[in-house]
């Protein structure tokens, strides 16, 4: 069980907007710690794709974009591409017991 | 550019040990926080251990306290992950990845390895 809460799946076709929810707790999301998001393609290590709620790396298309309100994250991706179908991860920062980095439980996006 | 290449991954009995190396290049290693996560076959992230740049600060999952020692030399741009009393849930593909933040807490991880997998079994 996850910390923060994906759907585990989402699908769209080619050209088609989806958007993935990520939902946290007081204790995470609430605090005021930034979200960030991952793309993990088949068989590779995850990359960075959103960090501090909404920023993209250089390099990123603008097509991806997230977005944060109270405890929950939204990852935007708009016109799909078969080359989007991956897995994609939620991240932020528990303050509850130690406190640790925790990440959600992974959205597998399939392009129809 | 950044670089982190992992190694030392392999198959171990239960209650055995393994220490992964991650050789970073391409950035000034001593000046940034460095991670590993983990990711059991099929299943999704878990953060498993934090060092700050000098390591003199460490944070671990609590799962892996006590069995799990992360440590690094700057000298030699590298990270070390002792893993002891090795149990089947450690059973992972365990990747290094560069920490971007100010403190001990937050922040977000922008550079990551190709992962090594340990697998624990007898």
């Amino acid at each position: 069980q996850s910390v923060l809460t994906q759907p585990p799946s989402v699908s769209g076709a080619p050209g088609q907007r989806v958007t993935i929810s990520c939902t946290g707790g007081s204790s995470n999301i609430g605090t005021g710690y930034t979200v960030n998001w991952y793309q993990q393609l088949p068989g590779a290590a995850p990359k960075l794709l959103i960090y501090g709620n909404f920023n993209r790396p250089s390099g990123v298309p603008d097509r991806f974009s997230g977005s944060k309100s109270g405890t929950s994250a939204s990852l935007a991706i708009t016109g799909l591409q078969a080359g989007d179908e991956a897995d994609y991860y939620c991240q932020s920062y528990d303050i509850s017991l130690s406190g640790n980095w925790v990440f959600g439980g992974g959205t597998k996006l399939t392009v129809l | 550019e950044v670089q982190l290449v992992e190694s030392g991954g392999g198959l171990v009995q239960p209650g055995g040990s393994l220490r992964l190396s991650c050789a970073a290049s391409g950035f000034t290693f001593s000046n940034y926080w460095m991670i590993w996560v983990r990711q059991a076959p099929g299943k999704g992230l878990e953060w498993v251990a934090n060092i700050k740049q000098d390591g003199s600060e460490k944070k671990y999952v609590d799962s892996v306290k006590g069995r799990f020692t992360f440590s690094r030399d700057n000298a030699k741009n590298s990270l070390y992950l002792q893993m002891n009393s090795l149990r089947a849930e450690d059973t992972a593909v365990y990747y290094c990845a560069r920490r971007i933040a100010e403190t001990n807490t937050g922040g977000y991880f922008d550079s990551w390895g190709q992962g090594a997998l340990v697998t624990v079994s007898s």
